[in-house]
Parts: C-alpha cells; structure tokens; sequence
C-alpha cells in the first residue's frame, strides 16, 4: 500500500525565518507535485516535479525531488505571514501510458508563520 | 481561462435526497477527477475519466455516480448518502498526465 507521509505535520515558524517540509513515499514515482490549500479553499498548484533531481523554485519556495530516496522538500525562504497555509505533495501513480494523473496525496503540513 | 467551476458551492441534503454536483472546465484538458476531502485530511481520490470514459473507481460506494456528458462537463450523482459522506467534494481537470492538475472550488457536502 503506498503511503505518502510529510514532516512536520504542524509547523509554527516566525516571519523571516528559513524551514523545510519533508515529503516521503513509499513507492516508485518519478512524478511529484506540491500544492498549498488555505483553510475552507480549493488547492493551487505549486509545482510539477517530473525527474530526479528536478528544482523548481518560485519566490519564497523551493521544491526538490530525489526520486532514488523517494523524498521531495519543500523549503521556505525568509518566511512571511502571507504564506501561512496547508501545503500538500501528491505522488503519481501512473507509470505507464495514459492520459490521467493517480494523485495520491501526502498527509499535508499546516504552516502557521507568525509574525 | 484557467478555471475549473464547481456547483453548487454549499449543499445539505436528507439521507434519502438526490443530489447532483457539477463540474465545468473549458481548458481543453480530456482527463477529469472528482475527490473527496474530510476535515484535515488530504484529498482522496474517487474517480478519474479519459477522453469521457471512466478510467479509475476507487471502489466508490455505488451512492456515488459519476457521470461525464461531454469534455467540459462532469457530474456527481448522489443518492442516499450517510452522514460521514459530508466532505469537501474537488473536481479537478488536467490536459495531460504530466501536467499538474486544477482543481475548482469544491462543493461543501452535508448530509444530515
């Protein structure tokens, strides 16, 4: 069964300060995406990670994906109140062929940045 | 137009009701999703269509039935649903499958 687990699961953090979410699965992908959720919304995309060692990076935040540890980060630079959210990555499980995602969605990290 | 329209956005309905919810892109993308979300909990996957045809049932109980009428168009038909059904429904669209995928606003569900 796969399992996709995040680290930490809550994360209060002051404004300026640098933090990583840590995004583990259990299972071959090489597709990852991160996605943040603000409380009683929808979810936005944040990044598409397809390849190992892929970076993407976007203003305060930047993902990682190492597909051989089966880990992707997501690290936040100089925090701002602005940021305060949940964020999720979602593992694909289609490997092969096809024309839809498998999203399997990480546990989320509630990030509350305090000012 | 990079929007994924989901309504109705708030709905309560009796355990003996017949609901719909409906989902509408107009992105051109071929594969389209429904999920559920409870309370802190990341999304779950429900169904997935392909091209209109019904690709993935995650063993949805049969009180849940999907439907797609056309490439921009995706229903959810609900009928005697229980109360632990109530959950944030998403709809969400993709063009490809390495592409990221949009979601809508949801449908607030409860069933009382």
């Amino acid at each position: 069964e796969l399992k996709v687990e995040q680290n930490p699961l809550f994360l209060s953090m002051q404004e300026g300060k640098n933090y990583t979410i840590y995004c583990n699965y259990s299972t071959t992908s090489d597709r990852l995406y991160w996605y943040r959720q603000d409380p009683g919304k929808s979810l936005e995309s944040l990044f598409v990670l397809l390849s190992n060692g892929a970076v993407k990076q976007e203003g305060r935040l930047m993902a990682s994906l190492d597909t051989k540890a089966r880990l992707s980060t997501l690290h936040i630079t100089a925090a701002v109140h602005d940021l305060s959210a949940t964020y999720f990555c979602a593992v694909d499980l289609r490997r092969y062929g096809g024309a839809t995602n498998k999203l399997i969605f990480g546990t989320g990290t509630l990030l509350a940045v305090q000012p | 137009d990079t929007e994924v329209t989901q309504t109705p956005k708030h709905l309560v309905m009796g355990m003996t009701n017949k609901k719909s919810l409906k989902c509408e892109q107009h992105m051109g993308h071929r594969a389209m999703y429904w999920y559920k979300q409870k309370a802190k909990k990341p999304p779950e996957l429900m169904f997935v269509y392909s091209y209109e045809k019904l690709s993935i049932n995650e063993s949805v109980p049969s009180r849940f039935s999907p439907e797609c009428p056309n490439s921009s168009l995706l229903n959810l038909h609900l009928h005697a649903l229980q109360p632990e059904d109530s959950a944030l429904y998403l709809c969400a669209s993709s063009l490809q499958r390495v592409t990221e995928a949009f979601f809508g606003q949801g449908t607030r569900l409860t069933v009382v």
